[in-house]
């Protein structure tokens, strides 16, 4: 079976730029997050969508920051303008919901560099 | 306070002897924990989770929990260079459906 797919997987963008992340999660998995873990710090939720609605996006930096999840399967999250600050790895997870075994599936993550 | 927290480490223990990590968490709510593992430059991946006071124990893996004292903890013993890591304790957040995270302690076993 298919784990989470993210891409890219590294983006190098000067200040000001614009950058877009794509996750596709494992099929079936109606529940989809999207972190940002700085570096030598933990996972921060960004957003939780179930199905192609977004139930918490209260962390989202919504400035600058937005996200889709058409068709509640692929999820996109951009950020225009990127800062210096955003540099960090942007994780996509997803879940059956059941969100007392705790099992999110986690992507190989979108590290970004914003110069 | 953090809703869920960790010593950063690193921690440094030698080959074959035991890890202990440790996490307090604020919310009397939380029913559950999990302990994750990250490999540098990997994503998180499940390795136990724990719901009831006292131990839990997988292989060489060992979850105690003490919710009077809202501590969590996770064992290594016999520990091996390949469990050299960064330890993330979660909680879930029931009212929000979301899994809080540690900032995560790094542990390093040296041969």
């Amino acid at each position: 079976e298919a784990g989470v797919v993210q891409s890219p997987r590294y983006k190098i963008i000067e200040k000001k730029q614009p950058v877009a992340f794509w996750c596709n999660p494992i099929s079936g998995h109606n529940t989809l997050y999207w972190y940002r873990q700085n570096l030598g710090q933990g996972p921060e939720l960004l957003i939780r969508y179930e199905n192609e609605e977004a139930v918490d996006d209260s962390q989202l930096p919504k400035d600058r920051f937005s996200a889709e999840r058409l068709k509640g399967v692929d999820s996109t999250l951009k950020i225009q303008p990127a800062e210096l600050g955003d540099s960090a790895v942007y994780l996509c997870a997803s879940s059956s919901g059941h969100l007392n075994t705790g099992e999110l599936f986690f992507g190989e993550g979108s590290r970004l560099t914003v110069l | 306070q953090k809703e869920v927290e960790q010593n950063s480490g690193p921690l440094s223990v030698p080959e074959g002897a035991i890890a202990s990590l440790n996490c307090t968490y604020s919310d009397r709510g939380s029913q559950s924990f999990f302990w994750y593992r990250q490999y540098s430059g990997k994503s998180p991946e499940l390795i136990m989770f724990i719901y009831s006071n006292g131990d839990k124990e997988d292989g060489r893996f060992t979850a105690q929990l003490n919710k009077a004292s809202q501590y969590v903890s996770l064992l290594i013993r016999d520990s091996q260079p390949s469990d050299s890591a960064t330890y993330l304790c979660a909680a879930p957040h029931f009212r929000f459906g979301k899994l809080i995270f540690g900032q995560g302690t790094e542990l390093s076993v040296k041969p």
